[in-house]
């Protein structure tokens, strides 16, 4: 069975500094996608960032880049320049198909 | 754009009453997904559907029925409720794409107590 997890249940940073989420993940398969999506206090599920396994350049999205180690089973989230509005619950997911999620590091910014 | 669609986004039922939670959606995605967060824990899957008339279990259906007579509605059942239940449930949507890279977008929740 496939399992993500985040064993950081809380994390915080000062506002403009960076800050890196942690996950690990279990699988057998060799194809597969991994996804952070982030969840702010309006409960609405917003996607961050994506990779796809097969490929070896970490995805970047602006202030957000994914440091894959696939060898490892790791990919961690790594936000840059954070600001107040990055506050929310972080979800790691992986899916060949469907998605299977991990628990969630809820960050908090300190301005 | 609409996107994905639920209600309601709040209710109270009690132990044994049913109802049915509503999903639309407006792109025209094949794939649809019903999802439940419980208090500090990730999302579970519960049913998903990969086209009309085509559903299947996801990791925690027990207790729930889900229908897809059209692409764009995928309603939730749940029929005796039970306080196990209480969580707040999402529906999802994505395209589907050979290489399995869907991005599934996400209604806002609904939050659901079973008393």
């Amino acid at each position: 069975a496939q399992t993500v997890t985040q064993s950081q249940p809380e994390m915080s940073v000062q506002e403009a500094e960076t800050v890196t989420l942690s996950c690990t993940y279990d699988t057998s398969e060799s194809d597969y996608y991994l996804f952070w999506y982030k969840q702010p206090p309006s409960r609405q599920m917003i996607l961050v960032i994506r990779q796809e396994a097969y490929k070896q350049q970490n995805a970047t999205e602006n202030r957000f880049s994914v440091n894959f180690q696939k060898a490892a089973k790791s990919f961690s989230l790594k936000i840059s320049d954070s600001q107040l509005g990055d506050a929310a619950m972080y979800f790691c997911a992986y899916r060949t198909r469907p998605l299977v999620f991990g628990k969630g590091t809820r960050l908090s910014v300190i301005a | 754009n609409a996107g994905v669609t639920q209600t309601p986004k709040f209710r109270i039922l009690k132990i044994g009453q049913s109802m049915t939670l509503q999903c639309t959606q407006d792109m025209n995605h094949n794939y649809m997904y019903w999802y439940r967060q419980d208090p500090g824990m990730g999302l579970k899957l519960i049913y998903y559907s990969v086209g009309a008339g085509i559903t299947d279990k996801g990791e925690v259906p027990n207790g729930y029925n889900v229908s897809r007579s059209t692409t764009e509605d995928f309603p939730l059942r749940l029929e005796l409720a039970a306080p196990s239940q209480t969580s707040v449930y999402f529906c999802a949507s994505s395209t589907y794409r050979e290489s399995g890279a869907n991005v599934l977008t996400f209604g806002a929740g609904s939050r659901l107590t079973v008393l």
